[in-house]
């Protein structure tokens, strides 16, 4: 079974810059989540989709991030314009039905990005 | 803000010897999650523990539950170097409610 892949794995920009990030979950996989990694912290939840609708992003800063699931399988997660704090490790995530609680989470590998 | 905060923030180990660590957090779960994420990659699930439970096993590892002191603990047995690796706890109160990641421990397991 192929996991989550994600691109691109690094990403350097300069702030005021626009960046996406693309991830194509585990086949099948109804939820799919975006999270934000900081250096030295946990990952922290931006959105959640259950197929192509928005469950949960209570904590994704509207005015710059926006992210899309298009027919319910891939994602792109977009930040436009980026400021330095955005510098993070992004990483999707997978899972197969609704219930968080009850369900493994699949984590690809994460795309590093660097605003400077 | 997070909901877990394991406990210690970093853990240095020789290989063969046990590790072990504590994950707190503030509201009542549904379940509680334990990850592993080797430097630079995703994170891997290792178990998962519902309210009800109060132990689990799963090769090496061994976590406990006790929710009338809102903690839980990781011990990952007879370690070796490939354990080295940030652990972190997740923890949900069910439904549709996020997973809430704390800020992990650094475990080096030195050969």
């Amino acid at each position: 079974e192929a996991g989550v892949a994600q691109s691109p794995r690094y990403k350097i920009i300069e702030k005021r810059q626009s960046v996406a990030f693309w991830c194509n979950p585990i086949s099948g996989h109804a939820t799919l989540y975006w999270y934000q990694q900081i250096l030295g912290q946990g990952p922290k939840l931006l959105i959640q989709f259950q197929n192509n609708g928005v469950v949960d992003d209570s904590q994704l800063p509207k005015d710059r991030f926006s992210a899309e699931r298009l027919k319910g399988v891939d994602s792109t997660l977009k930040i436009q314009p980026a400021k330095l704090e955005d510098s993070a490790v992004y990483l999707c995530a997978s899972s197969p039905g609704r219930d968080t609680g009850r369900k493994t989470q699949y984590f690809g590998p994460g795309t590093r990005l660097l605003v400077l | 803000s997070q909901q877990g905060e394991e406990d210690p923030q970093a853990l240095s180990i020789q290989e063969g010897e046990n590790a072990t660590m504590n994950c707190s957090y503030k509201t009542s779960i549904n379940n509680l999650q334990w990850y592993r994420q080797n430097s630079g990659r995703g994170l891997v699930h290792l178990i998962l523990i519902r309210s009800n439970e109060r132990e689990k096993h799963s090769g090496r590892l061994r976590v406990t539950l006790d929710t009338s002191k809102k903690s839980s603990s990781l011990l990952i047995t007879a370690s070796r170097a490939a354990d080295t690796a940030s652990y972190f706890c997740a923890t949900d109160a069910g439904g549709n409610t996020p997973l809430v990641f704390g800020k992990g421990t650094r475990l080096s397991v030195i050969a």
